[in-house]
């Protein structure tokens, strides 16, 4: 069975442009979560899908972030536009039941100069 | 005081001997607990996973559970140097609407031939 995919596992983007991350959970689980890792800090919630639906989007840091899970399955991450203060690893991890284990992917890595 | 809190490291043990890793936690709806290891550069995998009071045992891994004290440690018996690593510890509350995890920073464990 397929794990948790990232893409892409790098990513070096200037100010103001836009980059879209890409995770494809486990198949067949309906939860899908984004986390953030800044340099020297600790890994952070962004945000909570249930299927196609936001459950929890208390984490996105500002309105340059959007997430997308049409259909339920893969989901994006778009930053637009990108700032300095966005560089860090992006996690994406999924639970086939709520509230229960989650499955990490490896990361995207993004860097913004 | 941060929601998830984790002994200070980095750590460092002897082949053969037993690591021990701490964790605390501030929010008492807490309701899952999770223990991730994390290699460089590497995606957090998880390695425990434990619900309520008391021990719970997984070949060379005990994670241990005390929710009076909002505590909760892993215990790693004859630490190979496999073992080395940075070890995360992840809490969910009980709030029926969140399955996101708060994280600790993490603690690096070096186990010493």
């Amino acid at each position: 069975e397929a794990g948790v995919t990232q893409f892409p596992s790098h990513s070096v983007i200037e100010k103001g442009q836009t980059v879209t991350l890409r995770c494809d959970p486990i198949s067949g689980h309906d939860n899908l979560y984004w986390y953030r890792r800044v340099m020297g800090k600790e890994i952070k919630f962004l945000l909570h899908f249930v299927k196609e639906s936001k459950q929890d989007e208390s984490g996105m840091p500002n309105n340059r972030f959007l997430a997308e899970r049409t259909g339920g399955t893969y989901s994006t991450l778009k930053v637009q536009p990108a700032e300095l203060e966005d560089s860090g690893v992006y996690f994406c991890a999924s639970s086939q039941e709520f509230n229960t284990e989650a499955f990490f992917g490896q990361g995207t890595r993004l860097t913004v100069v | 005081q941060k929601e998830v809190e984790q002994n200070s490291g980095p750590l460092s043990v002897p082949e053969g001997a037993i690591a021990s890793l701490n964790c605390t936690y501030s929010d008492r709806v807490s309701q899952s607990f999770f223990w991730y290891r994390q290699y460089s550069g590497k995606s957090p995998e998880l390695i425990m996973s434990i619900y309520s009071n008391g021990d719970k045992e997984d070949g060379r891994f005990t994670a241990q559970l005390n929710k009076a004290s909002q505590y909760v440690s892993l215990l790693i018996r004859d630490s190979q140097p496999s073992d080395s690593a940075t070890y995360l510890c992840a809490v969910n509350t009980r709030d029926t609407n969140a399955g996101k995890s708060t994280f600790g920073d993490g603690t690096t464990l070096t186990v010493k031939p």
